[in-house]
Order: C-alpha cells, then structure tokens, then sequence
C-alpha cells in the first residue's frame, strides 16, 4: 500500500506571496493533519480534516487555510508569505480523527520564504 | 494545556542500548507513540503503546510506560549508525497529536 505523498517536496517562495501545498492521504484513510516543523518551535498542529470537514484547528493565523476533497486528498494554502513561514510542511493520514487512529506521516514539504 | 517533554540530547556507541525518555501531562492520552526522523525526511513510526499498557517489545525496541508518573520510554538495543536520528515522543487523546521537541541520537562508531 503506497504511504503519504506531498507534493512539491521543496518550495522557494518570497515574501507575499501565496503558496499550495498538497497532501494525498493512505488509501483507505478518511482523514488528514497538516503540522508545521521549524528548529525553534518543534511540530506544531495547523488543522485537521474529516470527510471535507475541517474537525480542528491549531493555534496559526488566518493566513493558514486548508480544504480536503471527497477523494480525501488535501491541500493547504499559506496567503502573504512571511520569512517565518519558512519551515517543513508535513501531513499525516489516519482512519479517523479519534485518538485510537494511528497517525502516519508524508515526507514532508520544505518551504523557503526568501 | 497538554505538554511532553524530553532531553535534547543523547550520545552513545555503536553496540549500546540507547534509552530515551520522555514525560507527558495529558492523564487521557490513548495512544503514546515514538516516531523517528532523519535529516531532510519526515516522521516514520516506529512503535506506540496503548495507554493501559505497561511494557511493548517490538525487535529491538522496547516501550516502557508508567501511567501514574506518565514517564514514557524508548530503549533501542544493540544500537547502529543507522539508528542515528531525531526522535519524538507523542501523545493522542482527545485532542491532536501533541510532540516533544525531539532527542537527538548520535552514535558513535
């Protein structure tokens, strides 16, 4: 069974401007986190999608979007890019959303903002 | 808020057992995983442990958990170069999964 895939895996962008990153989930599995990885900040939770429907929410503002779509692929876009934004994008599939559902992990998306 | 905790950093030879350790405050937490990273690549699961679980051996892992200090660890016996990585302890409850900062492995030849 083919694991996670993003794409791109690399990304150059400057400042201000807007960039999508996508996320095809396990077959099988329904739903779909996005966290973001910087050396300061270590992973932090962007959101969460469930059957189109974004099920929760981390603490980013609201510059951070995403969708999923009925195939439960992903994607989630970054409006008026910040330097700070520059981190690894990574995306993770599971089942469900409930906390027995083990979470695998894509190879990630490395954006730089110049 | 939910925290997990683990030390940086962790140096040992080639042949040892490493031991990572790691604490977390989320008293519901279901699942408790360990994922790997190595550099340029994202996280590759390498074990979890159901949260009424003591002890999970898998090959050369060993997950220990103590529920009442919610202290979590990972042994890695015989380790090898290629166990060289950044290691992350999670937690899953009702809520996303919540990370520590990574322990950095370094094995010495």
């Amino acid at each position: 069974k083919a694991g996670v895939t993003q794409t791109p895996r690399y990304l150059i962008k400057t400042r201000g401007q807007q960039v999508t990153l996508s996320c095809s989930p396990i077959s099988g599995h329904r739903s779909v986190s996005w966290y973001q990885q910087t050396p300061g900040q270590g992973l932090q939770f962007l959101f969460e999608y469930f059957s189109e429907t974004q099920r929760n929410k981390g603490n980013f503002p609201g510059r951070f979007s995403g969708r999923q779509f009925s195939n439960s692929r992903s994607e989630m876009n970054v409006s008026t890019l910040e330097l700070g934004d520059s981190a690894l994008y990574l995306c993770a599939s599971s089942l469900d959303t409930s906390g027995f559902s083990t979470q695998y992990f894509g190879p990630g998306t490395r954006l730089t903002v110049l | 808020g939910e925290d997990v905790e683990q030390s940086l950093f962790l140096s040992v030879r080639e042949g040892d057992s490493s031991v990572i350790n790691c604490t977390y405050t989320d008293s519901s937490s279901t699942y408790l995983y360990w994922y790997k990273q190595e550099p340029g690549a994202g996280l590759q699961l390498l074990t979890y442990i159901f949260s009424n679980m003591d002890m999970k051996q898998d090959q050369r892992l060993t997950v220990l958990l103590n529920k009442k200090d919610k202290h979590l660890s990972l042994r890695i016996a015989d380790t090898q170069t290629g166990d060289s990585a950044i290691y992350f302890c999670a937690e899953a409850g009702n809520t996303p999964l919540v990370f520590g900062k990574g322990t950095r492995l370094s094995v010495i030849a």
